[in-house]
């Protein structure tokens, strides 16, 4: 079945580290999507890529890092710069503009808690 | 630049009733337009689509029209059920670039 895997679904840290969120696409889309969901604020874009190699930052990009070595793949990096990174994040990936076909398709989430 | 504005919520609706959640939107050009349904602790699924005015996105019971003169694309359902409980976001697509702008969403919770 074709889809997109985000891991670990829960992931714990302590203040000051780094941690790294996977995201796994095997649905062949070039564009990938990074948000962050926090209670009532909806979806927040916080980087995304629209082909392999390239990334553009979105509303919320400070704190956050992110490459796009691979089609199929789209880590997100949380620096212990980003002062509030406890939400819930969720990676999309979507046909590029221009196919025609444009609505993202979204991976299950991953829930960070940072204490 | 382009926005998404939906009504404030949350929603209790008793089963079987008719539901409505407002979404309007502000862009340039002719966006596409989508709603999105999130159940407790998982990513989005498209709920439907529209990608020109008048079209009318359906699927599992629910309907929105693009209505262009008014820029909405309100989401309806004639008969709400218990597993209908989720909450609902409303996005938009415009110009060249694939990147989607949503709307706060809206949490619904139906009883039976």
């Amino acid at each position: 079945d074709g889809g997109i895997t985000q891991s670990p679904k829960y992931l714990f840290r302590k203040e000051g580290q780094n941690v790294t969120l996977s995201c796994e696409q095997n649905l062949n889309h070039d564009a990938m999507y990074w948000y962050r969901q926090d209670p009532g604020q909806g979806l927040r874009l916080i980087y995304y890529s629209q082909i392999v190699n390239d990334f553009q930052k979105g509303d919320i990009a400070e704190g956050y890092s992110v490459s796009r070595e691979k089609k199929e793949s789209f880590p997100l990096t949380v620096t212990s710069a980003q002062k509030n990174p406890t939400a819930f994040y969720l990676c999309a990936s979507s046909s590029p503009a221009g196919t025609g076909n444009y609505e993202q398709y979204f991976g299950p989430g991953t829930r960070l808690t940072v204490t | 630049g382009d926005s998404v504005t939906q009504m404030e919520g949350p929603v209790t609706l008793s089963e079987e009733a008719f539901l409505t959640i407002n979404c309007t939107y502000t862009a340039t050009g002719y966006p596409s337009l989508f709603w999105y349904v999130q159940y407790p602790g998982e990513g989005l699924q498209l709920l439907l689509k529209a990608t020109k005015a008048d079209d009318k996105g359906s699927n599992k019971g629910f309907e929105a029209t693009y209505r262009k003169e008014t820029t909405s694309f309100h989401l309806e359902k004639g008969s709400v059920q218990v597993s209908d409980s989720a909450a609902y976001f409303c996005a938009l697509r415009s110009g060249a670039n694939s990147k989607l702008t949503f709307g706060k969403g809206i949490t619904l919770s139906v009883r039976p």
